[in-house]
């Protein structure tokens, strides 16, 4: 199994560009997230989906869209991109359970100019 | 807001030596759980605990909890080289979040 992987690993944008970070998994999970890391703080949950075709807000979803069309799939849109936006990107997911630990990518580096 | 907080933000010790921090969150959780993170890498899930449960054991990692206080530590014991990393707790509540601290570094000096 590859786990979960995240495609691309470095990625630099201008101030309103737009791109779609993506993020599968072959483990079946039902459960999958996005988190944002800054440096120097934890992981902040931006959205997360439950099974295909549902999907919730996180903590900080703003600037961010998502969907969930297949269990594989995961993908993070960013519309118009922001330098507040410049950040470490991880996906991840889990069984659903309240006792199941989280999988998570290698993460994508993003920087806004 | 982050629900847990680790303490201290870094640790330095040398080869062999015992490393602890410690985190503290605000609300009732179901269970905690710590995840390493290597520099440039995603975490990795090392212990979990249930909120019923004092203590548990896995390998040189020893983590307890005490919900009275809302603070859980994580021990490495005979701290290797390889233990250089950070080190996050995750508290969850009702449903599938996971909601982080923001992590201690932890640097183990050869």
């Amino acid at each position: 199994n590859a786990g979960v992987t995240q495609t691309p690993k470095f990625q630099v944008l201008k101030t309103g560009q737009s791109m779609t970070l993506q993020c599968a998994q072959d483990m079946n999970h039902e459960y999958m997230s996005w988190y944002r890391q800054d440096p120097g703080m934890g992981l902040r949950l931006i959205h997360y989906s439950v099974g295909a075709g549902i999907t919730d807000q996180g903590e900080v979803p703003n600037g961010y869209n998502v969907s969930r069309s297949t269990t594989e799939d995961f993908p993070l849109r960013l519309l118009s991109a922001a330098p507040s936006q410049t950040s470490v990107y991880f996906c991840a997911s889990s069984t659903p359970g309240t006792y199941n630990e989280q999988f998570f990518g290698p993460g994508t580096r993003l920087t806004v100019l | 807001s982050q629900q847990g907080e680790e303490d201290p933000q870094a640790l330095s010790i040398q080869e062999g030596e015992n490393a602890t921090m410690n985190c503290s969150y605000k609300t009732s959780i179901n269970n905690l759980q710590w995840y390493r993170q290597n520099s440039g890498r995603g975490l990795v899930h090392l212990i979990l605990i249930r909120s019923n449960e004092r203590e548990k054991h896995s390998g040189r990692l020893r983590v307890t909890l005490d919900t009275s206080k809302k603070s859980s530590s994580l021990l490495i014991t005979a701290s290797r080289a390889a233990d250089t990393a950070s080190y996050f707790c995750a508290t969850r509540a009702a449903g599938n979040k996971l909601t982080f601290g923001g992590g201690t570094r932890v640097l183990v000096k050869p």
